[in-house]
């Protein structure tokens, strides 16, 4: 599996704008990027995935690199409830027959 | 979306013993995933369970251990068998509600298991 790099942690505050980066310089031409999130004793849930153009819905954006090599998932205005650990993963839509491989992800604090 | 029940949602077992977790979907789902989340670690997959054929197991993990039943599209169980402390994680189901088709898989809440 292609693999991506994220920071450890990131901390930004209330209200603010958050770009999270994910670096995936091996991922290929049949690879989605994937962004999901895992809230505080809680599974994974969702954000946002995309495979060349950048995207939006409620939740985010996401800004891809026109290489592909890395992409940026952008909170338009962080709040307490956006602290989580925040996963890039490459891989195919859904989670094609062989599931989505994890990362360590980014803790993202969000401070008052 | 899909709502996913997980149980137990957490449990304290004695080493040697096995746990059968449950997850039952609201809705009928072809692919259903099993990860693992030991403490402070992110996710990985333990196996692939597809209603009517036999799991498939990620490397590192095997049916003796980690045997999964998947006995109709809305429900499916993974047991911990034989566990021993370093059994002692979350355990999450996750589906694919539209066949890889969305982009999108759900998770349940997970079922946190202590073996002591």
């Amino acid at each position: 599996d292609a693999k991506t790099t994220q920071p450890n942690s990131m901390e930004s505050n209330e209200e603010e704008p958050v770009h999270l980066p994910c670096n995936h310089s091996t991922i290929s031409g049949t690879d989605y990027i994937h962004w999901y999130r895992q809230l505080p004793s809680q599974g994974p849930e969702y954000v946002i995935h995309g495979l060349t153009s950048n995207v939006n819905n409620r939740m985010a954006s996401l800004a891809i690199a026109e290489d592909r090599k890395s992409s940026t998932l952008i909170l338009h205005r962080a709040t307490l409830r956006d602290a989580a650990v925040y996963y890039c993963i490459l891989g195919p839509l859904g989670g094609g027959a062989d599931g989505l491989t994890f990362g360590k992800g980014t803790h993202l604090i969000i401070q008052p | 979306s899909a709502v996913i029940s997980q149980k137990p949602s957490r449990d304290i077992c004695q080493r040697g013993t096995s746990l059968t977790i449950q997850c039952q979907v609201d809705s009928q789902v072809t692919m259903m995933f099993w990860y693992r989340q030991q403490p402070g670690q992110s996710l990985t997959l333990i196996a692939t369970a597809n209603q009517g054929s036999e799991a498939t197991y990620e490397s590192g993990f095997v049916i003796d251990k980690f045997p999964i039943s998947r006995p109709n599209l809305t429900f499916s169980t993974l047991t911990v068998s034989n566990m021993s402390p370093e059994d002692s994680s979350i355990y999450l189901c996750s589906v694919d509600l539209a066949g890889g088709h969305t982009g999108e898989l759900f998770f349940g809440e997970g079922s946190r298991l202590t073996v002591l």
